[in-house]
């Protein structure tokens, strides 16, 4: 167990819905990652946010927005769903912005189907 | 940019035998180097990691991996596989400071009896 926790572990949904994904860090970590893992991309960075404000911003798209809220979990919201969204989602926490000799801790993922 | 490249996709290895997989990264300064293995259905964890240091860096669950910087490469082993080993292996690229890690594109590992 990482320590990392998203929320639902499945969800399916239709086109032009939208979901919110949640994730809560490592108890200390004040660094969230978000990943998306499809079978034509692969594991790509999506955003990081560190306590509480964005910090990076990856591929990802105007429909998906996500925050951090003060107690340090995140949520991911993806909107206008679409069947190529379908995927498996990663959150993963670490406890600075940057990688000093620390790693990321990756949860257990979201999967997400759009039918 | 960086970039990491696992040129299998997938290996077959016979439980007892040995297993390398391979990884080339593509970066300008020195890296953050990782492994993670997937399991069907789970999540991704991390096997080993490489800093700085002794180019041989020990793992989780017996598994090694060389950082050569010559070669850019750091490829992971282990000597006796077993069927639990059975997973996919993401080896994934960073750098100090920065905020993602670039992964390759995975090498399924399925073990025979």
């Amino acid at each position: 167990d990482s320590g990392v926790t998203q929320t639902p572990k499945h969800l399916i949904t239709a086109t032009g819905q939208r979901v919110t994904l949640r994730c809560s860090p490592r108890s200390g970590d004040l660094s969230v990652y978000w990943y998306q893992q499809s079978l034509d991309q692969g594991l790509q960075f999506l955003i990081q946010y560190y306590n509480g404000e964005e910090r990076a911003k990856g591929n990802i798209l105007e429909r998906f927005s996500a925050q951090q809220f003060p107690d340090l979990h995140s949520e991911l919201n993806l909107s206008s769903l679409e069947l190529g969204d379908s995927a498996l989602y990663f959150c993963a926490s670490s406890v600075d912005p940057g990688l000093r000799n620390t790693e990321a801790f990756f949860g257990q993922g979201t999967r997400l189907t759009v039918v | 940019a960086q970039s990491v490249t696992q040129p299998d996709i997938h290996i077959t290895v016979s439980e007892g035998a040995s297993l390398e997989l391979r990884c080339n990264y593509s970066y300008g300064a020195t890296p953050y180097l990782f492994w993670y293995v997937q399991s069907p259905g789970q999540g991704l964890q991390l096997l080993l990691k490489y800093f700085s240091g002794d180019t041989l860096v020990q793992g989780i669950k017996g598994f090694e991996a060389e950082f050569k910087r010559s070669q850019s490469s750091f490829n992971l082993r282990k000597p006796s596989v077993h069927w639990s080993d059975a997973a996919e292996y993401f080896c994934a690229v960073g750098r100090r400071g920065d905020y993602k890690l670039s992964f390759g594109a995975g090498t399924t590992v399925t073990v025979r009896a």
